[in-house]
């Protein structure tokens, strides 16, 4: 599985946007791109997944450069409520061999 | 859909004695993993099925540790003897087709003394 490397943790203001780049410099050719939220005392929750491109969802956009060795999870607007810790996941989307490994992931705190 | 189940959501015990900690699927589901989460290590996947058949333990920190999954909607993770620093929170979660899309259960939090 493609190590992935983000940054440990993130400010932001209310109402901002807020951008959290996950690096995957071994990404395979059928790794997809998988990000997840968890709060304290909970488990994590999937927000969104690509593979190239651009993908946007009602919760975030996805970010990804044509080379796939890195992408971007974009929130916009957050609110207190999106303080929270992400997770990148770089893993295969196949029958026999998928499997989730989570990272140190980004901690994202939002202030007034 | 009730979502993934996980029972108990609190359990303490003493060192030595046996944790069996259940989890439910969300129904339809054909893979299931056990991760285990702490502030040292983060979140580690411990094992996964698919159709009730174990594909990777690798993860299983050792022989104390045993997961069964005796049908679909049905997972056990199991501590023998159980140890103070098997103290985490332990995750079930259950995906369709093995995608990377994953449901998470809320958790069994284990304090070992």
């Amino acid at each position: 599985l493609a190590k992935t490397t983000q940054p440990i943790s993130m400010d932001s203001y209310e109402g901002q946007e807020v951008n959290i780049t996950c690096s995957h410099n071994n990404i395979a050719t059928n790794d997809y791109i998988t990000w997840y939220q968890q709060f304290p005392s909970q488990g994590p929750r999937f927000i969104i997944q690509g593979y190239k491109t651009k993908v946007t969802n009602e919760v975030a956009s996805l970010f990804i450069p044509a080379d796939r060795k890195s992408s971007t999870l974009s929130l916009p607007r957050v609110s207190l409520s999106d303080t929270a810790v992400y997770y990148c996941l770089v893993g295969a989307y196949t029958g026999t061999a998928s499997k989730l490994t989570f990272g140190t992931g980004t901690r994202l705190q939002v202030t007034l | 859909d009730a979502g993934v189940i996980q029972s108990p959501r609190h359990e303490v015990t003493e060192m030595g004695q046996e944790v069996t900690l259940r989890c439910k699927p969300i129904s339809g589901h054909d893979y299931l993993f056990w991760y285990r989460q702490t502030m040292m290590r983060g979140l580690e996947l411990l094992i996964y099925f698919n159709n009730n058949v174990p594909i990777d333990d690798s993860g299983m920190p050792e022989d104390r540790f045993s997961a069964k999954m005796p049908n679909a909607s049905f997972s056990t993770l199991k501590i023998q003897p159980s140890e103070p620093r098997d103290s985490a929170v332990y995750f079930c979660a259950s995906s369709q087709r093995g995608g990377t899309e994953a449901f998470f259960g809320q958790g069994t939090r284990l304090t070992v003394v």
